[in-house]
């Protein structure tokens, strides 16, 4: 019920392409959904985040697409640059949850090759 | 700057000595929190603290302490710390500008390492 599954775990695309990472959850009650990167030696930094009021979020090169009915979403880094390798998480939490209880997915390293 | 400060970054003890952990945040943020990050499984919440003197359990607390005496400072206390907790451990702080949707603001990690 509280799972966040994430794939790929690892994923290699070279400089311009499409990246993209893929998480599904379970909790229907879940309502924000970030998106997190880390860098090596780095604690994990917001990227994007969305709620499920709307399909999509763009900011800059990186898109959240977000399915309700199938409870998955998705990030997509456009223009895919070297210095985008890193890992990213995503997560899902209840808003309304001052706990801010997330529940992070597994991570997918990504690596762009230049 | 602001930011979130954890020390040390890397730790090697010995099963049953005591450690702590420490974390402070300059961002005057009434939320904090630990996570520990392991392959595979992701991050999962330890403790988290809605303001000063105020705590509660995450999903892992077990073999871990935490304190909250004052809102800058969340130290992370292993009192007698095992092999399974071997692991990349983050503090976190947020603000309530945005309730439970602001953001989490992470440190750079402690590795710890029990043999």
């Amino acid at each position: 019920q509280q799972q966040v599954k994430q794939s790929p775990q690892s994923l290699i695309v070279q400089k311009g392409g499409i990246s993209i990472i893929n998480c599904a959850y379970e909790n229907t009650a879940f309502d924000y959904f970030p998106w997190y990167q880390q860098f090596p030696g780095k604690g994990p930094a917001l990227l994007i985040a969305i709620r499920p009021d709307v399909s999509e979020k763009k900011e800059g090169r990186f898109t959240i697409s977000f399915n309700k009915s199938a409870k998955q979403f998705s990030l997509h880094i456009m223009d895919s640059q070297p210095g985008d390798s890193a890992t990213y998480f995503c997560a899902a939490s209840k808003g309304d949850n001052y706990g801010q209880n997330f529940v992070f997915g597994p991570g997918t390293r990504l690596s762009v090759l230049p | 700057e602001a930011q979130v400060t954890q020390n040390p970054r890397y730790l090697i003890t010995v099963t049953g000595k005591k450690l702590t952990v420490t974390c402070s945040q300059n961002m005057n943020h009434e939320y904090m929190s630990w996570y520990r990050q392991d392959p595979g499984l992701g991050l999962r919440q330890i403790y988290y603290s809605m303001n000063v003197e105020v705590t509660d359990k995450g999903d892992v607390p077990e073999g871990y302490k935490v304190s909250r005496k004052e809102k800058r400072n969340f130290p992370l206390i292993l009192e007698s710390p095992s092999p399974n907790q071997t692991s990349l451990y983050f503090c976190a702080s947020s603000s309530y500008g945005q309730g439970g949707y602001s953001p989490l603001h992470f440190g750079n990690g402690t590795r710890l390492t029990v043999t």
